[in-house]
């Protein structure tokens, strides 16, 4: 079973650079046909793909973002990361990271919150 | 604005049938299978529904999906109290630049 477990500061200060830790276990990131995504979730509101680091190590960012984001791996560590840079109050949010397999998301990780605050 | 558009809110009452569209275009739905999820409150999303109509193994078959043209539907029949959540429609956007998308969810009351 592929578990999947987010990690990072739950407070960041405006302007500075959110960074979030995915470990997953029960499968690997460097497993082939497999995307490593992030999606984040604004209070009471619907969920935004943030982006993804394919098996390969190739990266595919929501254009919305403006180039703020970056996924990288450490896959000796069997982990993914995100680095948002330039944060404001908008990218308050719980930020899931997920598998993409195939056509969709199938297994997700219990999601952390993150405020964006002074 | 999300992509793919969702009622707000329905509701019905237990052991009643529930219908929730989604609608997209020729480049996401159209194009690309549409998979459901399933958020209770405070947690993660949930597969209900992936590649338009397949049940995940521990799904009960009264939750079912289709698609047609740039639109899905997810009915569940049968309804019970535990099946109050948040639902969402997702599938890829095929144009240059784009990625995974979703609905805005639909709020299931019972």
């Amino acid at each position: 079973q592929v578990q999947l477990l987010e990690s990072g500061p739950g407070l960041v200060k405006p302007s500075q650079t959110l960074s979030l830790t995915c470990t997953v276990s029960g499968g690997s990131v460097s497993s082939g046909g497999l995307y490593w995504s992030w999606i984040r979730q604004h209070p009471e509101k619907g969920l935004e793909w943030v982006g993804y680091i394919y098996y390969s190590g190739s990266t595919f960012y929501n254009p919305s973002l403006k180039s703020r984001a970056t996924i990288s791996r450490d896959t000796s560590k069997n982990q993914f990361s995100l680095n948002l840079r330039s944060v404001t109050a908008a990218d308050t949010a719980v930020y899931y990271c997920a598998r993409y397999f195939s056509s969709g998301f199938d297994y997700w990780g219990r999601g952390t919150l993150v405020t964006v605050s002074s | 604005q999300s992509v793919l558009t969702q009622p707000p809110s329905v509701s019905a009452a237990p052991g009643q049938k529930v219908t929730i569209s989604c609608s997209g275009s020729s480049s996401n739905i159209g194009e690309n299978y549409v998979w459901w999820y399933q958020q209770l409150p405070g947690a993660a999303p949930k597969v209900v529904i992936y590649d338009n109509n397949k049940r995940p193994s521990g799904i009960p078959d009264r939750f079912s999906g289709s698609k047609s043209g740039t639109s899905a539907t997810l009915v569940i029949i049968g309804l019970q109290t535990d099946d109050e959540a948040d639902y969402y429609c997702g599938t890829w956007e095929s144009r240059l630049s784009a990625g995974g998308v979703f609905g805005g969810g639909t709020k299931l009351t019972v």
